[in-house]
């Protein structure tokens, strides 16, 4: 079983609409859920962080976490085309405090104007 | 402008060259990290460094050695390169704990 689960996608939206990214996770002792959007051809960059359960609102961006269900999502409101990337999860290694993160493979968002 | 350099964007080797992948980071973070990403596989870490003076394998340390030069720099090196190590490395920069990371642009890397 892979330590962060995501589905690669892609995943195709029209502008406009909300764009829903899920991911899984299976340390139960992790602590700290991220969410990175990469463009092709460019380096990850760091858009929502949370550590508690619940939602955590940014903008257009809401990440919602649920520690019982080993379960982090991602969802974004009035998908524009710029929004287009790749979305890629990353969990926290929960047995240090090294600040090592765990990738998933990364879902790929696709906004149709 | 603050952040974290990587140096060089491209590279072509023969297989058996070696090279050293050079990251500094000018954001006066504690760890320093060297994933590499590959089609299909994600971001795999190769080795971390938690704080000056320490190293640590990741996932993935076969066939590379790093070495934490001081607080702001942290170099990859591949000692005898092989096809199977191309790929993009990204080399990341963050606070101990449990905080995300910064990444640098990346370096291409293929070997032929």
């Amino acid at each position: 079983q892979k330590e962060v689960e995501q589905n690669s996608g892609p995943l195709s939206v029209p502008e406009g609409a909300i764009a829903s990214l899920n991911c899984t996770y299976s340390d139960r002792g992790s602590q700290s859920f991220f969410w990175y959007r990469q463009y092709s051809g460019k380096s990850p960059e760091l858009i929502m962080s949370i550590y508690s359960n619940g939602d955590k609102e940014d903008g257009r961006f809401t990440a919602q976490l649920n520690k019982a269900s080993q379960y982090v999502s991602l969802l974004i409101r009035d998908s524009q085309p710029s929004d287009s990337a790749t979305y890629l999860c990353a969990v926290n290694s929960g047995s240090s405090n090294t600040g090592k993160l765990i990738f998933g493979q990364g879902t790929t968002l696709q906004v149709k104007p | 402008n603050a952040g974290v350099t990587q140096t060089p964007k491209f590279q072509v080797l023969k297989t058996g060259q070696s090279m050293t992948l050079q990251c500094a980071q000018d954001m006066n973070h504690n760890s320093m990290y060297w994933y590499r990403q590959d089609p299909g596989m994600g971001l795999r870490l190769i080795y971390y460094s938690a704080s000056e003076g320490t190293t640590d394998k990741g996932e993935v340390p076969n066939g590379y050695n790093v070495s934490r030069l001081n607080k702001r720099e942290f170099s990859l090196r591949l000692e005898s390169a092989a096809p199977s190590q191309t790929s993009v490395y990204f080399c990341a920069s963050g606070r101990t704990g449990l905080y995300g990371y910064t990444f640098g642009s990346g370096t291409r890397l293929t070997v032929v």
